[in-house]
């Protein structure tokens, strides 16, 4: 257990659905982080945001669209998706902003997606 | 960030130590190298990180080379449990991972 929580935990959804990822930290951190992990890939950084501000966009698609209402949520909304978006969703929290030096990240257990 | 370079695949028989070594040849002054573990189909587990001195925690101990150019990951009596793939990342905040190594602790 490592204080980052994730729902659903397996999502199977069409392309024409809406769905949304959620993410909870009990960490108290301020730096919340969406990767994506594909079969046989590394993890990929999708998004950062520090204090609730988005920092960082690695040019995701815009069928992904993070929300962050608190330091203590993050949300991942979904629409549109293709077969190819099939991954394991990862949400992480750090205490201070990436790039300040030694900041250890916590990662949730993942959401399992699977576009249909 | 720095770029890292770790074997693909490693074998370890449980009770025995597991030493992961880890090139960073390129690593800058102010980046640390740290280690997380991905146990299959779950989140990444972080297990230690260093600057230059050697550290010890509950989970592993890691070594670094007086140059910094080289680090090696050290679980002590491994189990089947410790079976993953284990991260190397040198970083001053971001982490990029790559490959890993998938270490297969076998009985």
């Amino acid at each position: 257990e490592t204080g980052v929580t994730q729902t659903p935990r397996h999502l199977v959804m069409g392309m024409t659905n809406k769905k949304s990822l959620k993410c909870e930290q009990h960490l108290g951190h301020n730096a919340m982080y969406w990767y994506k992990q594909s079969a046989k890939k590394p993890l990929e950084l999708m998004f950062v945001y520090n204090f609730k501000e988005q920092t960082e966009n690695n040019s995701v698609p815009s069928r992904f669209s993070p929300e962050c209402p608190n330091s203590s949520h993050l949300f991942l909304h979904l629409h549109t998706l293709q077969p190819e978006d099939s991954a394991l969703y990862l949400c992480a929290s750090s205490h201070s902003p990436q790039g300040l030096g030694q900041e250890t990240q916590y990662f949730g257990p993942g959401t399992r997606l699977l576009v249909l | 960030d720095a770029k890292t370079t770790q074997p693909p695949s490693m074998d370890c028989a449980e009770g025995r130590a597991a030493n992961l070594p880890c090139n960073h040849s390129t690593i800058s002054g102010n980046e640390y190298v740290y280690w997380y573990r991905q146990i299959h189909s779950q989140g990444p587990q972080y297990i230690i990180h260093g600057l230059k001195n050697n550290e010890t925690n509950e989970m592993a101990s890691l070594i670094i080379t007086e140059d910094r150019k080289s680090s090696t990951l050290i679980l002590p009596h491994a189990t089947l449990r410790d079976t993953a793939v284990y991260y190397c990342i040198v970083s001053y905040g971001k982490l990029t991972f790559g490959q890993g190594t998938i270490l297969t602790v076998h009985p």
